[in-house]
């Protein structure tokens, strides 16, 4: 099957500073992008829908200021994590969708702790 | 590149069926298993989940199989409605370490 991967899979900053995820579609080209936050034992709770070349759309109570999506490519999406803040520890997953088909692919997921 | 998408393995049950959806994994080493589902245009919604200590555990008209010896998920739902109609997904590993499946379409039809 189709893969995602990302970039890292783990991360710890200090408060106050900014962190990059990238996800990738490996095999195939993503039109579409998802980014997920995920806190222990609750759902994937969805952050931003991000089509390529268009500014993503974030779901409500999501500061679009604050995690910031880049999707400038078929095969990268980025999420930048600005001033982080030990609220902000979570598990960070993406996926992506083929062009044309309905299937998700989702990345392992990168885990972010802010010091 | 070349697409290599998929359209999704789809369920078709009449409404007040039971459904069963199945999950193969690989990893021997996950100790974690959840069941989202997740309806079009919205996130996954958690349904239910199990540890490899267990090998079943029931819900509200869900019930999740865990067979490690053959690596192999299932959810039940029992007397399907219109409204389980969605995209169910499967996940294993560990938190933080998680793998997810690529999903079935479950269609109820009345």
């Amino acid at each position: 099957g189709a893969v995602v991967s990302q970039h890292p899979s783990r991360v710890i900053c200090k408060s106050g500073t900014s962190v990059k995820i990238e996800c990738r579609s490996l095999d195939f080209q993503a039109t579409t992008m998802f980014w997920y936050r995920q806190f222990p034992k609750q759902s994937l709770m969805l952050m931003a829908t991000s089509n390529e070349g268009s500014k993503a759309t974030y779901e409500q109570g999501v500061e679009k200021d604050k995690f910031l999506i880049n999707h400038a490519s078929l095969t990268l999406s980025t999420l930048t994590v600005t001033s982080a803040h030990p609220e902000d520890s979570s598990f960070y997953i993406c996926s992506a969708r083929d062009r044309g088909f309905d299937t998700q692919y989702f990345g392992p997921g990168t885990r972010l702790t802010v010091l | 590149g070349e697409s290599v998408g998929l359209h999704l393995p789809t369920l078709s049950v009449q409404e007040g069926d039971n459904s069963i959806i199945n999950c193969a994994y690989s990893n021997s080493a996950s100790d974690y298993f959840i069941w989202y589902k997740q309806e079009s245009g919205k996130g996954p919604q958690f349904i239910i989940d199990i540890r490899s200590n267990m090998d079943k555990r029931q819900g509200q008209r869900v019930t999740v199989l865990l067979n490690k010896t053959v690596k192999h998920l299932s959810l039940q739902i029992a007397a399907t409605q219109p409204g389980d109609s969605a995209v169910y997904f499967c996940a294993e590993g560990r938190w933080g370490d998680m793998r997810f499946g690529a999903g079935t379409r479950l269609t109820v039809k009345p």
